[in-house]
């Protein structure tokens, strides 16, 4: 079982819509927990950012991490053409420790 | 401000030729790191420098080598390119926790690598 799963989509939603994004972890040491958006050959841009449990909200955006199921979610509400690209989560145990990614969802919203 | 600089952009080798990928980061951050994705794999890391002077192996490192020339500059050779190695590989940078830092990865551009 590989440390970080997520499923790859891709995903097509409508404008507006809320998307759902999530990744199941095995290492019960992870305590950095991050989104990155990544757009088409381009690299990946920090999104989200969350330390340990609970949740975060950025405009749009909200991310959950549960450590007690270990599962994090990303939520997008309202969902624009702009938010087509592919999501990776990604997590580490410290701040000095390489951070293991998901596969990445491929998302697309529809206009 | 350019952040990682990666250099080349675009690269086609032979199988058994070598090359270099480049990698700079104008930030002052102490860790660099080499990623390469592939369709379907996600992000894997290859090697990556917690100092200047210090490297380590990551989850898949045969076939490459890395050297931390200095602060600034972290770079990826192959030796004997395969068709295996063919993909897009991003360097990253990461600031040292505290302070406020988050412990974010900051991405290059990416280097797209064909090997024939």
């Amino acid at each position: 079982q590989k440390e970080v799963e997520q499923d790859p989509g891709p995903l097509s939603v409508p404008e507006g819509a809320i998307v759902s994004l999530n990744c199941t972890y095995s290492n019960s040491a992870f305590q950095y927990f991050m989104w990155y958006r990544q757009y088409s050959r381009k690299g990946p841009e920090l999104l989200m950012y969350t330390y340990s449990s609970g949740n975060k909200e950025d405009g749009r955006f909200t991310a959950q991490v549960d450590k007690s199921s270990k599962y994090i979610s990303l939520f997008i509400r309202d969902s624009q053409p702009s938010d087509s690209a592919t999501y990776l989560c990604a997590m580490s145990e410290t701040g000095n420790t390489p951070l293991v990614f998901g596969k990445g969802t491929r998302l697309s919203v529809i206009a | 401000n350019a952040g990682v600089t990666q250099t080349p952009k675009f690269q086609v080798l032979k199988t058994g030729q070598s090359m270099t990928l480049q990698c700079a980061q104008d930030m002052n951050h102490n860790s660099m790191y080499w990623y390469r994705q592939d369709p379907g794999m996600g992000l894997r890391l290859i090697y990556y420098s917690a100092s200047e002077g210090t490297t380590d192996k990551g989850e898949v490192p045969n076939g490459y080598n890395v050297s931390r020339l200095n602060k600034r500059e972290f770079s990826l050779r192959l030796e004997s390119a395969a068709p295996s190695q063919t993909s897009v590989y991003f360097c990253a940078s990461r600031p040292s926790p505290g302070q406020g830092n988050t412990g974010e990865l900051f991405f290059g551009e990416g280097s797209r690598l064909t090997v024939l």
